[in-house]
């Protein structure tokens, strides 16, 4: 496609349901990766996918979360039992290389736990 | 951790050149320095990238020294929709690259 999407753009749960967050790179990107932004603060790296390399799941805060990307290309995020602490916007991009000439980002997923 | 130092915020008027400097003392000899601008409620969006001297694109300039300790964006004759959050990022396409909370640039009518 054109840009990273992602979707939903917006999700609203209830605390201690789970969720799935979508992200469908740039066609041919090898490289995808997860960070999430809480109100006023940096990215948070979560997930790393390169190519068919075992994912770098070094920054998920806790097992709760976990993302999979399937041939490839479309990548799912899914965080079980949210808390609130959870609500933040959940960024995703995508690279051509392994990131050396820069990220482009999708818009986000802003989660809300209530 | 990320691996630069930014200021926090910075103020300008409109029609200025704005320098926003920024620290990376323990860069790598593979790391690259880019930077990102983000708008509220976008993604990061990737402006201008370098590896040593200077690098120009129709967005911005960036000047990086020979010892690569430090860089500078420059923001030539800025305008209100210049107004973001500008991250500065050393690294290489082995790891992925770690956000600071980058300098939050304001500027002013």
């Amino acid at each position: 496609g054109a840009g990273v999407s992602q979707s939903p753009s917006n999700k609203v749960t209830e605390k201690g349901k789970d969720v799935e967050l979508r992200c469908d790179p740039i066609s041919g990107h090898t490289a995808l990766y997860w960070y999430r932004q809480s109100l006023g603060q940096g990215l948070e790296f979560l997930i790393y996918f390169q190519g068919n390399s075992a994912p770098d799941k070094s920054g998920l805060p806790s097992d709760r979360f976990s993302a999979e990307r399937t041939g490839g290309s479309v990548s799912t995020l899914t965080i079980q039992r949210t808390q609130q602490e959870d609500s933040a916007v959940y960024l995703c991009a995508s690279s051509s290389t392994t990131g050396v000439y820069g990220y482009t980002f999708g818009s986000g997923t802003r989660l809300t736990v209530v | 951790l990320a691996k630069t130092t930014q200021p926090i915020s910075m103020d300008s008027y409109e029609g200025q050149e704005v320098n926003i400097t920024c620290s990376h003392n323990n860069i790598a000899t593979n790391d690259y320095i880019t930077w990102y601008q983000q708008f509220p409620s976008q993604g990061p969006r990737f402006i201008i990238q370098g590896y040593k001297t200077k690098v120009t694109n129709e967005v911005a300039s960036l000047f990086i020294p020979a010892d690569r300790k430090s860089s500078t964006l420059s923001l030539p004759r800025v305008s209100l929709s210049d107004t973001a959050v500008y991250y500065c990022l050393s690294g290489s396409g082995n790891t992925p690259l770690v956000f600071g909370k980058g300098t939050r640039l304001s500027v002013i009518a």
